[in-house]
């Protein structure tokens, strides 16, 4: 099957610096990625939606300027979480749509962020 | 709002029994649904879909059940094995888009 890939896995960080996290689809083009969050014991909320070439879609209550979202290529979204706080540890999943063929949605395997 | 819901938190089964995960959606539009299994520190991992076209499938050890009338999507897994012990989610979504996630059945099974 279609493999999405995240880097890093995990990530530790001082409070107040930025953390940038790459999503890429390794064996097909993703026209359109989503950003998922996911806190302890919590279902995934969709944060955005990445499409490429264009700006991202936020989800209400996300702040855009806070999550950076840049889809540069078919193959790679990246979040940015700038001056990060605590609060946003969290578990961040990715996932990308194949743009060929039967409509299907691949999630990568999370990044750990803990903000000291 | 439109939600995607599950009706019990978690589940404990013996090794060897049958399990029932229950799920239910709000949106009447949704026509795509799928169950997610999710390991500790993992990400979401594919289990099963169905279309809104069918009202039952199977796969190995599993089968889905949609039933459109009451909103209602189920999982079955035969033969429940300790490996099976994990959070489901059921997901829907409509037309391409973003999939909206239940809030989870976390199932135990022991030996």
């Amino acid at each position: 099957g279609a493999v999405v890939s995240q880097h890093p896995s995990w990530v530790i960080c001082k409070s107040g610096t930025s953390v940038k996290i790459e999503c890429r689809s390794l064996d097909f083009q993703a026209t359109t990625m989503f950003w998922y969050r996911q806190f302890p014991k919590q279902s995934l909320m969709l944060m955005a939606t990445s499409n490429e070439g264009s700006k991202a879609t936020y989800e209400q209550g996300v702040e855009k300027d806070k999550f950076l979202i840049n889809h540069a290529s078919l193959t790679l979204s990246t979040l940015t979480v700038t001056s990060a706080h605590p609060e946003d540890s969290s578990f961040y999943i990715c996932s990308a749509i194949r743009t060929s063929g039967v409509y299907e949605q691949f999630f990568g395997p999370g990044t750990r962020l803990t903000v000291l | 709002g439109e939600s995607v819901g599950l009706h019990l938190p978690t589940l404990s089964v013996q090794e060897g029994d049958n399990s029932i995960i229950n799920c239910a959606y709000s949106n009447s539009a949704s026509d795509y649904f799928i169950w997610y299994k999710q390991e500790s520190g993992k990400g979401p991992q594919f289990i099963i879909d169905i279309r809104s076209n069918m009202d039952k499938r199977q796969g190995q050890r599993v089968t889905v059940l949609l039933n459109k009338t009451v909103k209602h999507l189920s999982l079955q897994i035969a033969a429940t094995q300790p490996g099976d012990s994990a959070v489901y989610f059921c997901a829907e979504n409509q037309a391409g888009t973003a999939l909206i996630f239940g809030k989870g059945t976390t199932l135990s099974v022991s030996s």
